[in-house]
């Protein structure tokens, strides 16, 4: 089992809808959850950080973290074509440290 | 300015050769990682240093030699590349280890 799990995509979403993309995770001892966006032949971007359970919002991204599922989402409103990127989530350990990256989802957002 | 730099860009190399990329970051940062992004965009952490100091240190082949020679930069030297070798090397700065990463622009290692 993968210790961050993600569906590649590619997602393709009209403009204007709401994009789900979500993560899964097998370590129990997870503290903290990330998402990043990476363009194509760009490095990786901070988009939301997650420490809690339930809702976080910043503008048009809500991240939802639930802990006894093992799972992270992130919600894009109102989904823009420059949005299309591939969204990597990222969860640290609190044993390790490490920040473990999923292989990321593919998104796509079509006029 | 550019808050995380990484040169060179690009690499193109043949099989055997030695290699280095250099990493420097003026964000105040103390803590500096190498991660490894294939061509299936598996992004894989493999060093990672705290103040100059080697905490993190994933199962990577003793080719790669990561060196931190202050806590604003951290290099990488490869040795007999491979043809495996070839990826995205990217740099990456944290306030602590739990902080969040800045990553730099990437550099891109082809093998031949």
């Amino acid at each position: 089992q993968k210790e961050v799990e993600q569906n590649s995509g590619p997602l393709s979403v009209p403009e204007g809808a709401i994009a789900s993309l979500n993560c899964t995770y097998s370590d129990r001892g997870s503290q903290s959850f990330f998402w990043y966006r990476q363009y194509s032949g760009k490095s990786p971007e901070l988009i939301m950080f997650i420490y809690s359970n339930g809702d976080k919002e910043d503008g048009r991204f809500t991240a939802q973290l639930n802990k006894a599922s093992q799972y992270v989402s992130l919600l894009i409103r109102d989904s823009q074509p420059s949005d299309s990127a591939t969204y990597l989530c990222a969860v640290r350990s609190y044993n390790t440290d490490k920040l473990i990256f999923g292989t990321g989802t593919r998104l796509q957002v079509f006029p | 300015d550019t808050a995380v730099s990484q040169t060179p860009k690009y690499l193109v190399t043949q099989m055997g050769n030695d290699k280095s990329i250099k990493c420097e970051q003026n964000l105040g940062h103390d803590t500096m990682y190498w991660y490894k992004q294939d061509s299936k965009k598996f992004l894989k952490i493999m060093f990672s240093y705290n103040n100059k100091e080697l905490i993190i240190n994933e199962t990577v082949p003793n080719r790669f030699s990561p060196k931190s020679p202050d806590k604003a930069h951290l290099n990488l030297h490869i040795n007999s590349l491979e043809l495996g070798d070839s990826a995205v090397y990217f740099c990456a700065s944290s306030q602590g280890s739990r902080g969040e990463l800045f990553f730099g622009e990437g550099s891109r290692l082809t093998v031949l």
